[in-house]
């Protein structure tokens, strides 16, 4: 049972426009979520996350969204760059005696054309 | 620099044998935690530890085995009885005393059996 959803495998845009990154989760009991970036044969590093009690938060080129009615999240690249070319996995956590666990998406490979 | 160090970077194992993953962290992070990768899924939980000397199975904990002797060591061992052990590993650790504190990953072990 996949609680975490990434439903675009890829994403291709081009450089100077925004990317829509996409997550869909099952879990009401996720009150927290997380961006990773991962470059290949790396550890991810982390990118940005939001509180279940926010709907947007901002880190410079980076924001995500998160509607929990719809158990959506969305990480908005603006405006992006070739750097900006990798994995990106969307993360979640509940709290309680299991939190710090991380429940993740299966990816979306974005790459961004010069 | 504080860090999660993983090693060996690429380890090759013989069917039948055992074969153990280090990960230490100076991070003094209380929690620690072992995610398996493979091609196109998203990464999966295997064994997290969130104090020294008690750990518990994650998602997939059926051929692994883990100990926590110390707080800044986490050894993985995969064992003959993982069907299929081929797969990039990921260890990661986070404070456990405020929710939302984000993990930590190191760079990964590859392992190959061949």
């Amino acid at each position: 049972d996949q609680q975490v959803k990434q439903n675009s495998p890829s994403l291709s845009v081009q450089e100077g426009r925004i990317s829509i990154l996409n997550c869909d989760y099952t879990n009401s009991m996720f009150d927290y979520f997380l961006w990773y970036k991962k470059y290949p044969a790396e550890g991810p590093t982390f990118l940005i996350s939001i509180s279940s009690i926010k709907d947007k938060n901002e880190d410079g080129r980076f924001t995500v969204f998160l509607n929990k009615s719809a158990k959506h999240l969305s990480l908005h690249i603006v405006p992006s760059q070739p750097g900006d070319s990798a994995v990106y996995f969307c993360a979640a956590k509940s709290g309680g005696t299991s939190y710090g666990k991380l429940t993740f998406g299966q990816g979306t490979i974005l790459t961004v054309h010069p | 620099d504080g860090g999660i160090t993983q090693s060996p970077k690429y380890l090759f194992r013989k069917e039948g044998q055992n074969v153990t993953l280090s990960c230490e962290q100076n991070l003094n992070h209380d929690a620690m935690y072992w995610y398996r990768q493979d091609p196109g899924q998203g990464l999966r939980l295997i064994y997290y530890s969130q104090i020294v000397n008690d750990f518990q199975k994650g998602d997939i904990a059926e051929g692994y085995s883990v100990s926590r002797e110390k707080k800044e060591s986490f050894p993985l061992t995969v064992t003959s009885a993982q069907k299929n052990p081929t797969a990039f590993y990921l260890c990661a650790s986070s404070r456990r005393d405020r929710v939302g504190t984000e993990a930590f990953f190191g760079q990964g072990t590859r392992l190959t059996v061949v």
